[in-house]
């Protein structure tokens, strides 16, 4: 099995952009889509990209998603920076073993 | 407007069984995989298992193979997931969602499950 490497935190100032990496230790990142998925404290993670790039509908643009074959890892980025911004943020791939991994997921502060 | 709704948690003994249930609705049930995602308490979240949209192919985590089983009840809109032999390590928030084999587009609000003596 594989596993994607988040940093445990960020933070960043309203109206900032701030970007989280994702690692993937074996295997290309390109192989297989990656996802994205926020949690706020005591609720459901709700999906903020799929296939890499893709925003659900009801996510802002403000999301966006990138894999960067280089460096064997997916980025989230979020702009204009808002408080209610401030989660849990995972990301999600799979192998084609049959393994669905989730990154360790990293704690956004936006102050 | 699309709801998954899970059932069936609570308290159980090391060792013992439990079976989640999740009410599927708002949405075609049939056209969609559906899996379980757990998150022990403090920690990150875990795949556990994936069932396709027939039920026709099943798969799971390393973890809960032998021990859990997932199925489901497409004339009743209703995911099973049948937990046996259960550990404390089990101990998690488990949520049912609905998506692809590999991805998962739509979460449930989750139901705890404790695995204490």
């Amino acid at each position: 099995n594989f596993m994607l490497t988040q940093p445990h935190s960020v933070s960043e100032s309203p109206g900032k952009t701030v970007t989280i990496s994702c690692t993937r230790s074996s295997g290309s990142i390109a192989t297989n889509s990656v996802q994205w998925y926020h949690q706020r404290p005591g609720s459901a993670p709700t999906t903020v990209i799929y296939e890499d790039n893709q925003r659900p509908s009801g996510v802002p643009d403000r999301f966006s998603g990138s894999i960067d074959s280089s460096s064997n890892s997916a980025s989230l980025t979020i702009s204009g920076l808002k408080t209610d911004d401030e989660a849990d943020y995972y990301c999600q791939s799979y192998d084609n073993s049959n393994h669905v991994v989730f990154g360790g997921g990293t704690k956004l502060t936006v102050l | 407007e699309e709801q998954l709704l899970e059932s069936g948690g609570g308290l159980v003994q090391p060792g013992g069984s439990l079976r989640l249930s999740c009410a599927a609705s708002g949405f075609t049930f049939t056209s969609y995989a559906m899996s379980w995602v757990r998150q022990a308490p403090g920690k990150g979240l875990e795949w556990v298992s994936v069932i396709n949209d027939s039920g026709g192919s099943t798969y799971y985590a390393d973890s809960v193979k032998g021990r859990f089983t997932i199925s489901r009840d497409n004339s009743k809109n209703t995911l099973y997931l049948q937990m046996k032999s259960l550990r404390a390590e089990d101990t998690a928030i488990y949520y049912c969602t609905k998506g692809t084999l590999w991805k998962f587009d739509y979460w449930g609000q989750g139901i705890l499950v404790t695995v204490s003596s």
